[in-house]
């Protein structure tokens, strides 16, 4: 079954260094998102991507933050100047059908870890 | 601003009774409601969807209730199994929209 692949599982950064999450999304897949889960608490949307450029971003999202769709597979997420509560796990997920119906399929996640 | 909620953290279910989740939701824009599964360290699963044209929606174990009336879902999985223990979150997206809002998650588990 195809899937959602992402890296690194888990990075640990010293506060204000740049971090790049990456993502594979699922091949035939058009739009890409960013979600984070910081612990215990729910899943929160970052920023959607479709035809190479951001289609929707939360406040969460601010000018730290960037997306980017170097080539034809990966989607990265790219952290400038990280900040202690930038500490998560930060999801990609890529939108697909399932039986007819738009379904978002999440990879396994990176953990940001930001000491 | 919790337009998606699940009130309950926990529920502690004694394995082969019914589980029921329960969701609610504030934005009557939102027309397609999911659950996903969670276990630890990996993401979120699909589990099953509803559209608001449905009041039910049936796959296998699990069953999916939308009361649009209340903004109101519910999952309800039986015969309850080990396997099941996991966090499940109920999600929603309005028509035209390409993003799920989440709440908060509760936390199944499945007792033997």
């Amino acid at each position: 079954e195809p899937e959602v692949t992402q890296t690194p599982s888990h990075q640990v950064t010293q506060m204000g260094q740049e971090v790049i999450l990456r993502c594979v999304p699922i091949s035939n897949h058009l739009y890409f998102y960013w979600y984070r889960q910081i612990l215990g608490q729910k899943v929160e949307f970052l920023v959607s991507f479709y035809n190479n450029e951001i289609s929707e971003k939360s406040e969460i999202f601010d000018d730290q933050f960037s997306v980017e769709r170097p080539d034809g597979s990966n989607f990265t997420l790219k952290i400038r100047s990280t900040k202690l509560e930038d500490s998560a796990m930060y999801f990609c997920a890529s939108l697909g059908q399932s039986s007819g119906a738009n379904v978002l399929t999440f990879g396994a996640g990176s953990r940001l870890t930001v000491l | 601003d919790q337009q998606v909620k699940q009130n309950s953290p926990s529920l502690s279910v004694q394995e082969g009774r019914i589980s029921i989740l329960n969701c609610d939701y504030t934005n009557s824009m939102f027309d397609y409601f999911l659950w996903y599964k969670k276990y630890p360290a990996e993401g979120p699963t699909f589990l099953i969807s509803i559209s608001s044209i449905k009041d039910k929606n049936e796959d296998g174990r699990f069953t999916v209730f939308l009361n649009k009336s209340a903004k109101h879902l519910s999952l309800h999985i039986v015969p309850s199994q080990p396997g099941d223990s996991a966090v499940y979150f109920c999600a929603a997206s309005a028509f035209g929209a390409q993003k799920l809002v989440f709440g908060q998650g509760t936390r199944l588990t499945i007792n033997p």
